[in-house]
């Protein structure tokens, strides 16, 4: 079953702060955000491990806990760059053969205008 | 940098048709996935292949089919083509590292439209 992501869509002036939100029905083993901006390739941004870790880069981080099956990517101070729609993947590890198979949510579009 | 490389960007077919969408992947990786895209419903996995010959039914394989004979192509294969399946097809590849750290790397993806 797909994780679902709120919001759906979200429009945000050049240096608001965003939160989008990824939760799973099933035990969560990782989280992996990606980002997909308008007729390109989704590009990955970082996995979320089990433990309620916190990662980042540069302005943009993220949380993990595995009590509420929940992720949740932080936007900070939003640069025009960032519009996108962003994805989150929960991770299953292949047992045949290792790495993982991914689950993604519907995704997220972020709009950032000036 | 990895490079994933699909062979059309934008393809065209009509009913009944059998398709076939090349997948290439310059990493060496060990597994490579087909995902379709549609508005609204993200990215669902239809195959993915963990070896050269090896591969597993991901969450919506039905009326698709695949083949991996050398490691760096994957290939999905549409026996016969419906209107349903026109999408936005994307293909990436993975190194195979702990499930923990494994990441995908996509191509540009195909607009299938079928007729």
């Amino acid at each position: 079953q797909q994780p679902v992501q709120s919001p759906q869509a979200v429009i945000l002036r050049e240096g608001e702060d965003a939160v989008i939100n990824c939760s799973s029905s099933k035990a969560l083993y990782s989280v992996h955000w990606y980002r997909q901006k308008h007729g390109e390739a989704p590009v990955f941004l970082m996995i979320l491990l089990k433990g309620g870790e916190q990662k980042g880069h540069e302005k943009i981080s993220a949380s993990f806990n595995e009590k509420k099956q929940q992720s949740s990517l932080y936007l900070t101070a939003s640069q025009l760059s960032y519009s996108g729609t962003y994805f989150c993947g929960t991770g299953r590890p292949i047992l045949t053969g290792g790495g993982n198979k991914l689950t993604f949510g519907t995704g997220t579009q972020l709009k950032v205008e000036l | 940098d990895v490079k994933v490389t699909q062979s059309s960007r934008y393809l065209v077919k009509r009913t009944g048709e059998k398709v076939f969408l090349e997948c290439v992947q310059d990493m060496d990786h060990e597994n490579m996935f087909w995902y379709r895209q549609d508005p609204g419903l993200g990215l669902r996995l239809i195959y993915f292949s963990y070896d050269v010959k090896m591969k597993e039914k991901g969450d919506i394989p039905e009326g698709y089919s695949v083949s991996r004979e050398k490691k760096e192509r994957f290939s999905l294969i549409l026996e016969s083509a419906s209107t349903n399946q026109t999408s936005m097809y994307l293909c990436a590849s993975s190194l195979r590292l702990a499930a923990s750290t494994d990441t995908q790397y996509f191509g540009p993806g195909t607009r299938l439209t079928v007729l």
